[in-house]
Parts: C-alpha cells; structure tokens; sequence
C-alpha cells in the first residue's frame, strides 16, 4: 500500500484478555517503531526493528508486551493479560533504513482496556 | 538522557500571522531532527527532517532550522491558514536510533 497501515483501528478488550496489534510498513522499509500515546502524554517508543530483529526492547513495559516482524515486513505487537493502565493509542512507523531517513506513520490502534 | 522540550505548549494567532514554534532539546549527540504534525484522530504526519549536519530545510510555507550545538530547533509557519491547526511535534533520534518526542504544541488558527 501507499502507507503505513495498522490494524485494527480501534480495540476494546476485557482486562486480563490477550491483544494484537498488526502494523504493514511501506513497502520496503526496513526499519519499523511501535510507539504508544497515552491520554494526555507523549508519544512513548516501545521497540523497533531493523529487518526482522529487534535490537533493543528495553522500551516495552512489562514483559506482558512482546512484537515480532517476519519477512522483513508485517509486524504483530502482542499485549497479554491486559491492564487498564495499557489503553492507549498504538502507532507504528516506517523508515527506509533506521537512520536519517522519514519516518512514516499510520492512523494507529486505539486500544481500550475495561 | 535525552529531554525534548516544547514551547510553548499552545497558541492560538489569527490567520495570516507568521509563528514560530520552538523546540529544544538536552544531548546534541542526535541523527537528526524532525517535525510531525498530529490532527486529532489522525497518525502522525512527516514535516521536516533535518539531518545532524543540516541547518535548515524549507516546504513550502515551512521552514525548520536546526543548532545541534545550542540544542535548538525552529518551526517558522508562514501566512498561516486554519488548515494549519493542529499539534506540532518535534522528535530527535538518540544515539540509540530512538525517536525522543517533544509534547508537542497545540496550534489554533482563528479565522
């Protein structure tokens, strides 16, 4: 596609449920963030991926949060035993390589924990 | 550890002015340096980057500029127009390719 794309754009879970959240990058792009925007706060980085590993994961919460990508390409992050504190809206990005280079970001996931 | 500051945290001028919006930030050791704007209920959108070594980079009515020694970036908005209302965020990339955001600063143009 011509964008970033994230699915699904909004998510209503029950505390304690399991999530997914799925990012297609521009294709192309190697590199790949995943960033949360809580109500009322700044953009926070989780973790990204150049190609299909993740050098520094030292962003993510909790190990309830764990993201993969395969093939260079779509990437899932994954919320388990969810918390109300993790309703946020989700974004994902794209970049051509990881350095000096736009990044582009999608519509996001709002998630919402009750 | 790296701290983006924005300033200010809103404003709101009559369309027409031309405004500027500031941006600091604490480590000058930065890949670069970029502009978002963020509509609400939208993603992000992609300004401006401006790489370490660049001082300024120019779209159309913007014009970005960047003192890595000072730790200061500009926004300058010519002529604004309503359509021009939104948030404006700056971000840096660390030495540890992350992205560290501003809070941005909200930006209201009245007709």
């Amino acid at each position: 596609g011509a964008g970033v794309s994230q699915s699904p754009s909004n998510k209503v879970t029950e505390k304690g449920k399991d999530v997914e959240l799925r990012c297609d990058p521009i294709s192309g792009h190697t590199a790949l963030y995943w960033y949360r925007q809580s109500l009322g706060q700044g953009l926070e980085f989780l973790i990204y991926f150049q190609g299909n590993s993740a050098p520094d994961k030292s962003g993510l919460p909790s190990d309830r949060f764990s993201a993969e990508r395969t093939g260079g390409s779509v990437s899932t992050l994954t919320i388990q035993r969810t918390q109300q504190e993790d309703s946020a809206v989700y974004l994902c990005a794209s970049s051509l390589v990881v350095v000096n280079t736009e990044a582009f970001f999608g519509q996001g996931t709002r998630l919402t924990v009750v | 550890k790296q701290e983006v500051t924005q300033i200010p945290a809103a404003l709101s001028v009559p369309e027409g002015e031309n405004l500027v919006l500031n941006c600091s930030f604490t480590d000058s050791a930065i890949y670069n340096l970029q502009w978002f704007r963020q509509d609400p209920g939208k993603g992000l959108t992609s300004l401006l980057l401006i790489q370490s070594s660049q001082r300024e980079q120019t779209s159309g009515r913007l014009n970005a500029s960047l003192d890595k020694s000072s730790g200061r970036s500009t926004l300058y908005i010519a002529a604004s127009q309503p359509g021009d209302s939104a948030t404006y965020l700056c971000a840096v990339t660390d030495s540890n390719y992350q992205l560290i955001w501003g809070a941005g600063t909200k930006l209201i143009i009245k007709p």
